[in-house]
C-alpha cells in the first residue's frame, strides 16, 4: 500500500497544453521533492519545499511551476507543455528531521508531448 | 558542483557477491544513501551511512569512507529479483540529495 500517490500514471498530451501532475503523501513529511527522470539517466531535481508555503527551485529548470498549500499536496504543473518535457517524473517525500530514512518515492508520471 | 560516480553495468551470476562502488565529491555531506530501481517503477531505499563503516541489512550491506568520498553497496546470495538499476545518493548541506546515474545490474543463472 502505496504512502506517495502520483496521478495520472500515464499521460499522453498535445504540445501548448497545460497539465498538473498530482502528488499526495499520508505520512505527514514536511519535505516533499519533484524529479525529472529520463531512461537511463540520473534523477534532476525540479522543485523542492521544506513545508507549506515554501517552495524552492531545483537544479532543472524545466519551466514548471508548484505549490504547496497543505502538507500532504505537491502538485506540478506544466503551464505550456513542450516535446522536450516528455520524460518520467517522480514525487519523493520525506521527514525533515529523520535523514536517515530518506525519501519515499511515488510510482511516477509518465509523461509524453506530442 | 556535484559528482556522483557509478559504473554504468555490471553482471553477476545467480547466488554470487557482487560490490557496486560509489565515489562522490560534494559541497558538503550529510550521509550516503543507496537506492534500488527495477525499470519502470520508483526508487526504493535500500540503506543509509553516515558514519565510515559498514552497515549491513540481510543480504545487503553498505559502506562509507568520508575521507575518500567513497561507498559500495555489496549484494550476498544473488537472487534474480536483484536484476535492478541502483542509484548511490548523496545528502550534500543545504538538505539536498544528489543522485548518481545508477549501476544497472544483470543476475544471470
Amino acid at each position: 500500500e502505496a504512502d506517495i500517490y502520483q496521478t495520472p500514471r500515464y499521460l499522453v498530451i498535445g504540445t501548448g497544453k497545460k497539465i498538473t501532475l498530482e502528488c499526495s503523501q499520508t505520512m505527514g513529511h514536511d519535505k516533499m521533492y519533484w524529479y525529472q527522470q529520463d531512461p537511463g539517466m540520473e534523477l534532476h531535481l525540479i522543485h523542492y519545499s521544506y513545508g507549506v508555503n515554501s517552495t524552492e527551485k531545483g537544479d532543472l529548470s524545466s519551466e514548471s511551476t508548484v505549490s504547496r498549500i497543505r502538507t500532504e499536496h505537491f502538485p506540478l504543473t506544466l503551464e505550456s507543455a513542450r516535446p522536450s518535457h516528455t520524460s518520467q517524473y517522480l514525487c519523493a517525500s520525506s521527514e525533515y528531521y529523520r535523514a536517515d530514512y530518506g525519501y519515499t518515492f511515488g510510482s511516477g508520471t509518465r509523461l509524453t508531448v506530442v | 558542483g556535484q559528482n556522483i560516480d557509478q559504473p554504468t553495468e555490471m553482471t553477476a551470476t545467480e547466488g554470487a557477491i557482487v560490490q557496486i562502488n560509489c565515489t562522490y565529491q560534494t559541497s558538503g555531506f550529510n550521509g550516503l544513501f543507496w537506492y534500488q530501481q527495477h525499470a519502470g517503477e520508483a526508487p526504493t531505499f535500500l540503506s543509509y551511512n553516515v558514519l565510515d563503516g559498514l552497515e549491513e541489512k540481510g543480504r545487503f550491506s553498505s559502506f562509507l569512507s568520508r575521507s575518500k568520498g567513497y561507498s559500495y553497496l555489496l549484494l550476498k546470495e544473488l537472487q534474480m529479483k536483484d536484476s535492478a538499476s541502483y542509484l548511490c545518493a548523496v545528502h550534500s548541506l543545504g538538505n539536498q540529495f544528489y543522485f548518481g546515474t545508477g549501476t544497472s545490474l544483470t543476475v544471470i543463472p
